[in-house]
């Protein structure tokens, strides 16, 4: 079956420190990657997404993800935390054959300072 | 502002009281969602539509009523509301395969 999975459930980094949340999605037809955030009692805001081409993308607030279709995986990263950064993470994909959104279950991220 | 909004944005309500959710959006697309977020169960499907007068089921209908007579509207009505529909509820639209959420709807049934 189609499927995200977020190995860690909850992480906690240090203000400053960097930060790698990950993504593994199962094979199938050509996956669309997204990263979205959700602030407590927010929507969900999209941080970036990756379709084709070159395989790091850039996103908002200085995230980037890497795709690696070998490893099914497209990782998030930032080089340095901010303590505004503290919010849940979802890791999405479409698969290009049938067009549903599959969401992972989540990375909450804390920040300490 | 463009984009996607909701309301309302909090709502309380007792069992077996007919609710309804209002999405609206501003780009004009052509797709739009409902999913509800629960803890442990991460966003679930619930309905979705891809054009006025077009909605297909997601992955938990049950008790939902999806209407679309118009493209930027895509109310939610919950018929009789029941304790296990207290959730967060998430509209969106979709831009080619990227889907756009609006702020969401925290509902409780008492």
């Amino acid at each position: 079956a189609q499927s995200v999975t977020q190995p860690d459930i909850h992480i906690t980094v240090s203000e400053g420190a960097s930060l790698e949340l990950r993504c593994n999605y199962s094979y199938g037809a050509t996956p669309y990657l997204f990263w979205y955030v959700q602030s407590p009692g927010q929507g969900l805001q999209l941080l970036l997404k990756y379709f084709s081409g070159d395989t790091l993308v850039q996103g908002i607030k200085g995230f980037e993800a890497e795709f690696k279709r070998s490893q099914s995986s497209f990782n998030l990263r930032k080089p340095s935390v901010h303590w505004s950064d503290a919010a849940e993470y979802f890791c999405a994909v479409v698969y290009s054959n049938t067009g549903k959104l599959i969401f992972g279950q989540g990375t909450t991220l804390q920040v300490k300072p | 502002d463009a984009g996607i909004t909701q309301s309302p944005r909090y709502k309380i309500t007792e069992t077996g009281r007919q609710v309804t959710l209002m999405c609206h959006q501003t780009w004009s697309h052509s797709y739009m969602f409902w999913y509800r977020q629960d803890l442990g169960h991460g966003l679930r499907l619930i309905y979705y539509s891809a054009a006025a007068d077009i909605t297909d089921k997601g992955e938990v209908p049950d008790g939902y009523v999806v209407s679309r007579s118009k493209t930027e509207n895509f109310p939610l009505t919950l018929e009789s509301a029941t304790r296990s529909q207290t959730s967060v509820y998430f509209c969106a639209s979709k831009e080619a395969e990227t889907q756009y959420f609006g702020p969401g709807t925290r509902l409780l049934v008492l």
